[in-house]
This record gives C-alpha cells, structure tokens and sequence, in this order.
C-alpha cells in the first residue's frame, strides 16, 4: 500500500497570504489528523477528521481550518499567514478512531513564512 | 492536561551497544503509547504501538515496554547501528482523542561507528 503522501513538500509565502496544504491518507483509512512541528514548541495537534466531520481540535487560533472530502483526503488552510506560523505540518492517518490505532504519519510539508 | 516528557534529551553511545529511551507522562487514563523515529526533515516513522491494557512490544531489534500505573515507558534498542541515528519520539493517546496525540520533545540519537 502507499503511505501517506503530502502536497507540496515545500512553500514559501509572506505574511499575509493564506496557504493550502493536501494530505492523502493510506488507503482504506478515515481519520486523518494534522499536527504543526516547530523547533521550540514540538509537535502540536491541530485537528482531526473521520468521515468528513472534524472530530477534534487543538488549541489553534480560527486562521487554521481544514476539511476532508468523502475520499477521506484532507486539506487544511491558514489564513493571513504569520512568521511564527513557519513550521513542518504533518498530517497522520488510521484505519479507524485515531486515538486507538497506529498513527502512520507523511513526510510533511515545510511552510516558510517570510 | 496530558504532559510528556523524554529523557535523555540527546544520547551518543558507540555502534553495538545496547540502549534505552525514557518516556514519562503525567495522566496514566491513557488509551495507547507510541513510539515513533524521525529523520532529520523527515516525517515520523512508527516503531511500535502498546495498548494500554499490553505491558511490551517488540520489533526486531527494539522492545518497548509500558508501565501505566507509574506512567513510564522505555524503548530498549539491542545491537545499535549507525542507520538508528535519528529522533526518537514517545506519544500518547488520551482524554479521548480531544487533544490527538501528546508527544514529547524527543531523545536525539547519535551512534557512533
């Protein structure tokens, strides 16, 4: 099976703009989660969706939202982009709760803001 | 609110030997515990899984084991390699899926040849 696969790898955007990012989770899985890595803070979770209903949600401000379509693919979208929203965004994929199964996680998407 | 902690924060030991990873988290209500790996840019690589009812898991050269009254974890590495270089990561899972996964900071790994 293909892992989880992300697009773009990479981005550069100015403050100010607003940003997509896809996550195309393992074949056959639901739930597909997000999570923010930056140095100084670690791993954050954003949000998480299982059959189109976002289930969960970190402690973001509203400027990031995300939505999954009904083939469990997943975009997540920050708006009016700030520096320290520069980091590795990873989304993570299971076959069914996420917080009871194996989390299988992309390579990421490096989102520089300038 | 679920805390994780890893230590050591870094360790460099020499190829062959044997070594183990701490975890520690505060709420023991937890569902699973997982280990993952991380290369440098890289997304997360997932090593093992313990459900909260199982006391260890191995994978080959990697054992880890799971002590939920106490809140600890550790990740036994047999035989290191110089391929093991990497971050490793402990999580967990809690409260319900509400806050997703709570990871550490990390144990940054260097093995020497």
């Amino acid at each position: 099976k293909a892992g989880v696969t992300q697009t773009p790898r990479y981005l550069i955007k100015t403050r100010g703009q607003q940003v997509t990012l896809s996550c195309s989770p393992i074949s056959g899985h639901r739930s597909v989660s997000w999570y923010q890595q930056t140095p100084g803070q670690g791993l954050q979770f954003l949000f998480e969706y299982f059959s189109e209903t976002q289930r969960n949600k970190g402690n973001f401000p509203g400027r990031f939202s995300g939505r999954q379509f009904s083939n469990s693919r997943s975009e997540m979208n920050v708006s009016t982009l700030e520096l320290g929203d520069s980091a590795l965004y990873l989304c993570a994929s299971s076959s069914g709760q996420g917080y009871t199964d194996t989390q299988y996680f992309g390579p990421g998407t490096r989102l520089t803001v300038l | 609110k679920q805390e994780v902690t890893q230590i050591p924060a870094a360790l460099s030991v020499p190829e062959g030997e044997n070594l183990v990873l701490n975890c520690s988290f505060t709420d023991s209500a937890i569902y699973n515990l997982q280990w993952f790996r991380q290369d440098p840019g890289k997304g997360l690589t997932s090593l093992l899984l313990i459900q909260s009812s199982q006391r260890e898991q191995t994978s080959g050269r990697l054992n880890a084991s799971l002590d939920k009254s106490s809140g600890r974890s550790t990740l036994y590495i047999a035989a290191s390699q110089p391929g093991d270089s990497a971050t490793y990561l402990c999580a967990v899972s809690s409260g319900g899926g509400a806050d997703g996964l709570t990871f550490g900071k990390g144990t940054h790994l260097i093995i020497q040849p």
